[in-house]
């Protein structure tokens, strides 16, 4: 149980575009999913908390115009990253909470390398 | 001082050794705690949870001590399979929800032959 996916796995994509990346949590319900990013050698930065049905808490310095949080359902969390450019090539995981637990662990997804050239 | 903090190492041991991590959290009013693996390039993966009284999962043992604010994993009978890098996490950081996690740097572990 706890099964997070995230899709693509992987993308490639040229400066100034946008990508979307989706995190599902496949047989449970995630009230809450976090988005991080990770940079090489260097240790999970939060980017935001996203909560069903209202608009995503980013941390601080985290553009929320650039990078979009979705979280339309229970099981389904997107981000966009708008306007891409090379320094935002890094390697994004999102993770969720299971709602019925009440202790709070985290299920992560196995995340989504972005290379922006 | 940062919120959670690891020794980064490499802790470099033979197989079969014992070895002890600690991570000290700077927020006394956080809620849970647990520990993370993960392996290069891949995505962190639950390891335990740290509960008050201490837990244990076969080779591996974590304890929590609030006086002292700090947590640890003690890792026995090292296995080559154990060589990852370990996450502490602590929910509820310095003026953050009691459920927003906090990650440590890590602390990297290499079990050789």
């Amino acid at each position: 149980g706890a099964v997070v996916s995230q899709h693509p796995s992987r993308v490639i994509c040229k400066s100034g575009t946008s990508v979307k990346i989706e995190c599902r949590s496949l047989d449970f319900q995630a009230t809450t999913m976090f988005w991080y990013r990770q940079f090489p050698k260097q240790s999970l930065m939060l980017m935001a908390t996203s909560n069903e049905g209202s608009k995503a808490t980013y941390e601080q310095g985290v553009e929320k115009d650039k990078f979009l949080i979705n979280h339309a359902s229970l099981t389904l969390s997107t981000l966009t990253v708008t306007s891409a450019h090379p320094e935002d090539s890094s390697f994004y995981i999102c993770s969720a909470r299971d709602r019925r637990t009440s202790v709070h662990e985290q299920y992560f997804g196995p995340g989504t390398r972005l290379t922006v050239t | 001082r940062k919120e959670v903090e690891q020794d980064p190492g490499p802790f470099n041991v033979p197989e079969g050794a014992t070895v002890a991590f600690n991570c000290t959290y700077s927020n006394s009013a956080s809620q849970s705690f647990f520990w993370y693996r993960q392996d290069c390039r891949k995505e962190p993966k639950l390891l335990m949870s740290v509960y008050s009284s201490g837990n244990e999962d076969g080779r591996f043992t974590a304890q929590l001590n609030r006086a002292s604010q700090y947590i640890s994993l003690l890792i026995r009978d090292s296995k080559l399979s154990d060589s990852a890098t370990y996450l502490c996490v602590v929910n509820g950081g310095v003026g953050r929800g009691s459920y927003i996690p906090t990650f440590g740097r890590g602390t990297s572990l290499i079990v050789h032959p």
